[in-house]
């Protein structure tokens, strides 16, 4: 079963304008981890935030934040004023404590940022 | 070092040719891991390696054969591989499984593996 959902698979925007990404996850475990990448075209996956399950605070940094809301089981995130490096595929992953799988990063689809000048 | 780096960068083998990934990381990191990517999809998870112990094989098909030689090194080892085992393999690592806390991942830049 897909653990996590990101709904979008492309979002198209021009430069300046902010784009949210939109994640859903599910799990039965109360400790638990949630995480977003970055991938270029380059293929590395970069690491962007951590989050675990007991910290809800938002966070921001830069011209990224991130919204964590347990009740809706959501973990958004937003680009404030794009660029055109922006331009990239984004992954929301789930990391759960207390199952056997302890350890395995599962990936939801990903969203393809175009960011046109 | 804050880097996890694999070699090669691309490879390009025969279904009949034997061939190995390699991934080197020098942060300490007991925890290592092998993902396959498909183009336009995401990473998916092969193996796990806890202080050199695989501890998660996800019913990966015999012909993919991992190894991890110390802590600090992870090799996959190719062999009879397919046409559709074309992908970008992902190596990355991780302090410490044993403790339950995750301190996140880091990811080398990959393999972008083709057999003809």
């Amino acid at each position: 079963a897909q653990k996590v959902t990101q709904a979008q698979t492309e979002i198209s925007v021009v430069e300046k304008e902010d784009v949210t990404l939109d994640c859903v996850y599910e799990t039965r475990d109360t400790t638990y981890y949630l995480f977003w990448y970055k991938q270029p075209p380059s293929g590395e996956l970069v690491f962007l935030i951590r989050r675990n399950s007991f910290d809800e605070q938002n966070e921001i940094s830069g011209r990224y934040s991130w919204n964590f809301q347990k009740s809706t089981s959501s973990f958004n995130f937003t680009i404030t004023a794009s660029q055109v490096v922006d331009s990239a595929v984004y992954f929301c992953a789930l990391s759960e404590v207390t199952t056997d799988s302890w350890g395995k990063l599962q990936f939801g689809a990903g969203t393809q940022v175009v960011v046109t000048p | 070092d804050t880097e996890v780096t694999q070699t090669p960068k691309h490879l390009v083998m025969g279904m009949t040719n034997k061939k190995s990934l390699k991934c080197e990381q020098h942060m300490g990191h007991r925890a290592m891991y092998w993902y396959k990517q498909k183009a336009k999809k995401p990473p998916e998870l092969m193996f796990v390696y806890s202080y050199e112990k695989l501890s998660i094989n996800e019913s990966v098909p015999s012909r993919f054969s991992p190894e991890c030689p110390n802590s600090s090194l992870l090799n996959l080892h190719l062999h009879a591989l397919q046409p559709e085992d074309s992908a970008l393999y992902l190596c990355a690592s991780s302090q410490d499984l044993t403790a339950r806390v995750n301190y996140g991942y880091t990811f080398g830049s990959g393999t972008r593996l083709t057999v003809v």
